[in-house]
């Protein structure tokens, strides 16, 4: 199974602020179709997961640009720019190369 | 896109509960479909996934155990689990097979004598 690690556990951050989250997969990513289906969730307190960024750099839908993705192969990179409020909660990498599917531990985004 | 869960409840270790999943708002028959679950306070956990034509894949936990189904005609996923243990306790989720439609708001199972 593909081991995701992510760090930090934990962050606080200013509102207004930036931060980036790091997520690194035991495996490359890359699907034998070129695709790196590589993903970010946001999990608001009480909610269920949402999904903002897939295939490492795409924004979901309705997904503001302070959420950009970056990165290939095993390493990967959430940032988030000019912090607000909503942005708090837990955030999880998870990848969905092959099976099976396997997601991050979370990094919780406090606002300090 | 609307997917709403329900089936959840207490159950004893050995036995068994059926999940279901009533989907809105897209073409249910074209989309592959995932349950995963979250234990309390704890992280995301894949369970299994049935494409459109119902081929399915588990998770190496429930294999042999959990048994992933889905109903066309009723729009709605459904998730048996038999043989219930303890670490089966989790938040059960439905979710389209991207990922990005609104999740299911989940339904609680605990497992428990």
């Amino acid at each position: 199974d593909v081991v995701m690690t992510q760090t930090p556990v934990s962050l606080s951050v200013s509102l207004g602020g930036q931060v980036s989250i790091s997520c690194r997969s035991s495996q490359s990513l890359v699907h034998n179709n070129g695709n790196t289906y590589l993903s970010w969730y946001l999990q608001k307190p009480g909610q269920s997961p949402q999904l903002l960024i897939y295939k490492v750099s795409n924004r979901f839908s309705g997904i503001s640009d302070r959420f950009s993705g970056s990165g290939s192969g095993t390493d990967f990179t959430l940032k988030i720019s000019r912090v607000e409020p909503d942005d708090l909660g837990v955030y999880y990498c998870g990848q969905g190369t092959q099976y099976p599917f396997t997601f991050g531990s979370g990094t919780k985004l406090e606002i300090k | 896109v609307q997917l709403v869960e329900s089936g959840g409840g207490l159950v004893q270790p050995g036995k068994s509960l059926k999940l279901s999943c009533s989907a809105s708002g897209f073409t249910f028959s074209s989309y592959g479909m995932h349950w995963i679950r979250q234990a309390p306070g704890k992280g995301l956990d894949w369970v299994a996934y049935i494409s459109s034509s119902s081929g399915t894949v588990y998770a190496d936990a429930v294999k042999g155990r959990f048994t992933i189904s889905r109903d066309n005609a009723k729009n709605t996923l459904y998730l048996q689990l038999n043989s219930l243990k303890s670490e089966d306790t989790a938040i059960y989720y439905c979710a389209r097979a991207d990922l990005g439609a609104p999740w299911g708001q989940g339904v609680m199972v605990t497992v428990s004598s």
